[in-house]
């Protein structure tokens, strides 16, 4: 059975650090791996897609790189700001339908 | 396009009343999924359809749990009888086969509170 854990669970940080988000999951088999920003209250955003083939993506201050072998993927957000405040999910997808989720990582940027 | 769209944002009833949630997927997406989140247990996937047929459905925690898809536009979710486990966030989420990629895109939620 998959399981996908974030390390860590919370992270509070000053504004224009660099920082890493960690996922890993039990099972390589994976279609692709997703991350999500959830604010509070609110509904789950896409930050990127990682396709089982690719190694990274990278939209703007993130990057997401994934190892399918060693089951890890992470998140790193560059020049953090305080609108980074959020908390970052990851989720894979085994067979290109249902993702599972991970626990989530809950990061605060203060000024 | 308006992206997913579900409805109500908020409910609050009393235990053992039934309770609907909306969604409405974004048009030409041919999977849609429900998920349930909450603190204990995360986000758990529900059910999920494609082309509106049911694919599985083994998330759904109990008989009172049941979703429909009767067209390409539009799903339910119901709850009867609710009880107040039963109070947790619940997203709608469509991906499209088309683009190979399978991104999935969340509705804001419908918080649902039991009493």
């Amino acid at each position: 059975k998959q399981e996908v854990t974030q390390i860590p669970a919370a992270l509070s940080v000053p504004e224009g650090e660099n920082l890493v988000l960690n996922c890993s999951f039990t099972d390589s088999a994976i279609y692709n791996l997703q991350w999500f920003r959830q604010d509070p209250g609110k509904g789950l955003t896409s930050l990127l897609l990682i396709q089982s083939s690719q190694r990274e993506q990278t939209s703007g201050r993130l990057n997401a790189s994934l190892d399918k072998s060693s089951g890890r993927s992470t998140l790193y957000i560059a020049a953090s700001q305080p609108g980074d405040s959020a908390t970052y999910l990851c989720a894979v997808n085994p067979d290109t339908d249902k993702l599972i989720f991970g626990t989530g990582t809950r990061l605060q940027v203060f000024p | 396009d308006a992206g997913v769209i579900q409805s109500p944002r908020h409910e609050v009833t009393e235990m053992g009343q039934e309770v609907t949630l909306r969604c409405k997927p974004i048009s030409g997406h041919d999977y849609l999924f429900w998920y349930r989140q909450t603190m204990m247990r995360g986000l758990e996937l529900l059910i999920y359809f494609n082309n509106n047929v049911p694919i599985d459905d083994s998330g759904m925690p109990e008989d009172r749990f049941s979703a429909k898809m009767p067209n390409a536009s539009f799903s339910t979710l119901k709850i009867q009888p609710s009880e107040p486990r039963d109070s947790a966030v619940y997203f709608c989420a469509s991906s499209l086969t088309a683009t190979s990629s399978y991104e999935q895109y969340f509705g804001p939620g419908t918080r649902l509170t039991v009493t």
